[in-house]
Parts: structure tokens; C-alpha cells; sequence
């Protein structure tokens, strides 16, 4: 099973910064990565897959990048709704998928 | 519009048994693999099941092997979890998950639709 490691655990951020969290498998995942972005008592919604590609109407300050064991997840400028926690996936080996342990993005 | 419901959570008894269904609407549901995704009180995303779109084939977490079981019915667009032998460590939101896009017998193993989640509770 690849184990994903998702770092920091949180990060404080004011809004209009940037942010940049990263996340890594315990071995290679080739581009076959997800992020996710999830609120209080929200499911999880789908932000970047195949490491890079913005999912449907994510707004252009999400970006993704990375291949192999490390990627990361950069947001522009953060937004009042940005603040949330966020998830990686690998989907590269299955069974079974397996997620990071998430950041949260907080307000500073 | 796609929509995932989930239904059947609730409170159960530690060694007790619970089925959670999963109505899908919008889609051609027949035509994509199913998954189930749970996650604990405060914790993150841990992924549980999945079916392939005709139901011939299942995966399950070691965590629920022999005690889950995964099931369709493509004529009521209905995802199934049965679920048996619980304990406190099934408490948590379950969360059924389409794939973002399924050709033939091959889906993404990405997920881009959610349901709402539904809340089991495994206490005496």
C-alpha cells in the first residue's frame, strides 16, 4: 500500500497570501494524483487530478504540480472560501486508493 | 444534474449490523464503477469499497474485509454497504463516490461527485 504524506498539518495564512502544500508517496505514483478541498460538514470536492490538471470550474489560483513522490498543491491568493482542509490521492496503484492525512488551511 | 444520497446511517450497538444505501440520479449509473470513502470523527479520508459497474467484481479494505459487502442494483440506481460486526472504529461519515469518467469497463479513480455522507454511530 502507498502511504501518502501530506505536509504541514496546518498553516496559518492571511488572506491574499499564498500557500503552498505538499504532499508525498511512499513510492512513485507516476502523475496520478488528486487533490481535494474539504469544509466543515462538506463532502470532499475535487480540485486537481493527474497532478496538474484543474478539475471543472476550480478557479485558476489552484494549481498543481509534481510527478513520481512529490507534489504540490499552490494557492495564489487565498480566498475567504479557500480556508479548508485540503487531501491528496494517489490513484496510480489500486487497490487500494489511499489519501493523505490532509492540511488545513487556516486564517492568520 | 448528478446526485449521490446517502441513506442509513444512524446509532448501532457494538457487534450489530447496518446497511447504508447510496441513490444515484443523473447519470447512467450502470456505466460506472462505485466506490465508498469513510471518514472518522475529526480525521481524514479512508477508503473502504468499490464495485465495478455491473457488480461482477469488489474491493474492500482490510480494515472491512468479511464484515462489509459491497452491492448494486443498476435497475433502482442504488448503491449498497452492508455492514456487519461493527465496533467503535466504524463510527464515522460514509461517503459513496463516482469516478470522473468511465469508458467501457475502465473508470478514473478519481472522484468528482459526493454524496452528502451519512453518519454511522457505533456505541452501547
Amino acid at each position: 500500500e502507498i502511504v501518502m504524506t501530506q505536509s504541514p498539518a496546518a498553516l496559518s495564512v492571511s488572506p491574499g497570501e499564498g500557500a503552498t502544500l505538499s504532499c508525498r508517496a511512499s513510492q512513485s505514483v507516476s502523475g496520478n494524483l488528486a487533490w481535494y478541498q474539504q469544509k466543515p460538514g462538506q463532502a470532499p470536492r475535487l480540485l486537481i487530478y493527474g497532478a496538474s490538471t484543474r478539475a471543472t470550474g476550480i478557479p485558476a489560483r489552484f494549481s498543481g504540480s509534481g510527478s513520481g513522490t512529490e507534489f504540490t498543491l499552490t494557492i495564489s491568493s487565498l480566498q475567504s472560501e479557500d480556508f479548508a482542509i485540503y487531501y491528496c490521492q494517489q490513484y496510480n496503484n489500486w487497490p487500494p486508493l489511499t489519501f493523505g492525512g490532509g492540511t488545513k488551511v487556516e486564517i492568520k | 444534474e448528478v446526485q449521490l444520497v446517502e441513506s442509513g446511517g444512524g446509532l448501532v450497538q457494538p457487534g450489530g449490523s447496518l446497511r447504508l444505501s447510496c441513490a444515484a440520479s443523473g447519470f447512467t449509473f450502470s456505466s460506472y464503477a462505485m466506490h465508498w470513502v469513510r471518514q472518522a470523527p475529526g480525521k481524514g479520508l479512508e477508503y473502504v469499497s468499490a464495485i465495478s459497474s455491473y457488480g461482477g467484481s469488489a474491493y474492500y479494505a482490510d480494515s472491512v474485509k468479511g464484515r462489509f459487502t459491497i452491492s448494486r442494483d443498476n435497475s433502482k440506481n442504488t448503491l449498497y454497504l452492508q455492514m456487519g460486526s461493527l465496533s467503535a472504529e466504524d463510527t464515522a461519515v460514509y461517503y459513496c463516490a463516482r469516478p470522473s469518467y468511465c469508458s467501457g469497463t475502465s473508470c478514473t479513480r478519481f472522484f468528482d461527485y459526493w454524496g452528502q455522507g451519512t453518519l454511522v454511530t457505533v456505541s452501547s
